[in-house]
């Protein structure tokens, strides 16, 4: 399997700013994905990232609130703009393991917008 | 949509207890299922799958089968140890499309195990 490490592993910020979180995979790979898991709750899949294309957002979340990069294949940012404390959740990317069916995930990045 | 339900928590056990945490979904076609296990300050580790009927998924003593008719993969393990406190939880897969899957995930089962 992949392995996927984040950037950065937690952070603390003020309402109304953005943070990017950074996700790298020590392979290439075709499919990246980004979920959320707020306090005390499941995961809960933001986007779809191929590298080349648009990521794909799921129902109730939009790219201006969370701009993705897929800039190659071994990397990908999230960034969640304009942050409230609703916001305040663990982050994690993942990536399909030899079979479309698996997925990795990374360590998480937990953010608490104040 | 797709769903999965998980029984609820917290689950306190003793030491070399036996577990079950129930699961059940909801899908249409055939779903790949999974658990995955969240290790305090960890991220989520897969640790078993089954991918069609009557499959039988194991791993560090952990074991779930893929029940059709149940529509169910309720995980088991027959001697729980304190290094198994985590929270677990059940996922099945969604096609999005060409080829490309999602999980959708139950809402997690917290696991204690006191000596």
């Amino acid at each position: 399997s992949a392995v996927i490490s984040q950037k950065p592993s937690r952070d603390i910020c003020q309402r109304g700013t953005s943070l990017t979180i950074q996700c790298q995979v020590d392979s290439q790979v075709t499919m990246m994905f980004w979920y959320r898991q707020q306090p005390g709750q499941s995961l809960t899949l933001i986007a779809t990232a191929n590298q080349g294309s648009e990521a794909t957002y799921e129902s109730g979340f939009v790219i201006d609130k969370f701009p993705i990069s897929r800039p190659n294949l071994t990397f990908s940012t999230l960034t969640v703009s304009n942050m409230s404390p609703e916001d305040s959740s663990i982050y994690l990317c993942s990536t399909t393991g030899t079979s479309a069916y698996e997925q990795y995930f990374g360590p998480g990045t937990r953010l608490t917008v104040t | 949509g797709n769903s999965v339900t998980q029984m609820e928590g917290p689950v306190t056990l003793s030491e070399e207890a036996f577990l079950t945490i129930n699961c059940t979904y909801t899908a249409t076609g055939y779903p790949s299922l999974f658990w995955y296990v969240q290790y305090p300050g960890e991220g989520l580790q897969l640790l078993l799958k089954a991918t069609k009927a009557d499959d039988k998924g194991s791993n560090k003593g952990f074991e779930a089968t893929y029940r059709k008719e149940t529509t169910s993969f309720h995980l088991e393990k027959g001697s729980v140890q304190v290094s198994d406190s985590a929270v677990y939880f059940c996922a099945l897969s969604d096609p999005l499309g060409q080829g490309a899957q999602k999980l959708v995930f139950g809402q997690g089962t917290r696991l204690t195990i006191n000596p």
